[in-house]
């Protein structure tokens, strides 16, 4: 069984650092491409980064994320990775990592219960 | 960046009832569609995906449609665990965008 597990989240002031982990089991984790998406208070979702399979080559981040936010992997561990730096009053949200079903990118099937990351001072 | 569109924005219904949201893309996604149910404090569930295609272990009662620019769910007799807040989602192109959610709730 597929399960996905976000910790990391917090209270942090604005400007500061956080990083998200998912600790990921139930499949072959080298092999899906994952996301992180978020939803803040009482909003919609909106995804934030993406990262290949095997190596994680391949990253992608969102325009409100670029330069800030950095997805990483590491296969040996099963884990996925947020490293979220200079974060803002609208980085307040709920953190969900999402495994990709294995037919391109973004088709998830599978997602955490997500982390709650609160940014204020 | 591809938007996504969906009506209505909430609706009440009856259990029993044929429920149908729509999703419009602002541009052509082919099939590349998904649909998700959220409940209150829990992640996202998918339901259909590339546009038509149940996922296992989802309830026949849903259904997907369209391609394209226009996507419709459709939940043939609603029962009391459907209500909840839906979204569709393309897989087109980076960024992956979702609509803003259509809140199904009880009349």
């Amino acid at each position: 069984e597929v399960h996905l597990l976000e910790s990391g989240g917090g209270l942090v002031q604005p400007g500061g650092s956080l990083r998200l982990s998912c600790a990921a089991s139930g499949f072959t984790f080298s092999t899906y491409d994952m996301s992180w998406v978020r939803q803040a208070p009482g909003k919609g979702l909106e995804w934030v980064s993406a990262i290949g399979g095997s190596g994680g080559r391949n990253t992608y981040h969102a325009d409100s994320v670029k330069g800030r936010f950095t997805i990483s992997r590491d296969n040996s561990r099963n884990t996925l990775y947020l490293q979220m730096n200079s974060l803002r009053a609208d980085d307040t949200a709920v953190y969900y990592c999402a495994k990709d079903r294995g037919s391109g990118w973004y088709n998830f099937d599978h997602w955490g219960q997500g982390t709650l990351v609160t940014v204020s001072s | 960046d591809i938007q996504m569109t969906q009506s209505p924005s909430s609706l009440s219904a009856s259990v029993g009832d044929r429920v149908t949201i729509t999703c419009r893309a602002s541009q052509s996604i082919t099939n590349s569609l998904n649909w998700y149910q959220q409940k209150p404090g829990k992640a996202p569930k998918v339901l259909i995906y590339a546009a038509s295609n149940l996922q296992s272990g989802v309830p026949s009662r849903f259904s997907g449609s369209g391609s394209g620019t226009d996507f419709t769910l459709t939940i043939s007799s609603l029962q009391p665990e459907d209500f909840a807040t839906y979204y569709c989602q393309q897989s087109y192109s980076t960024p992956a965008t979702f609509g803003q959610g259509t809140k199904v709730e009880i009349k």
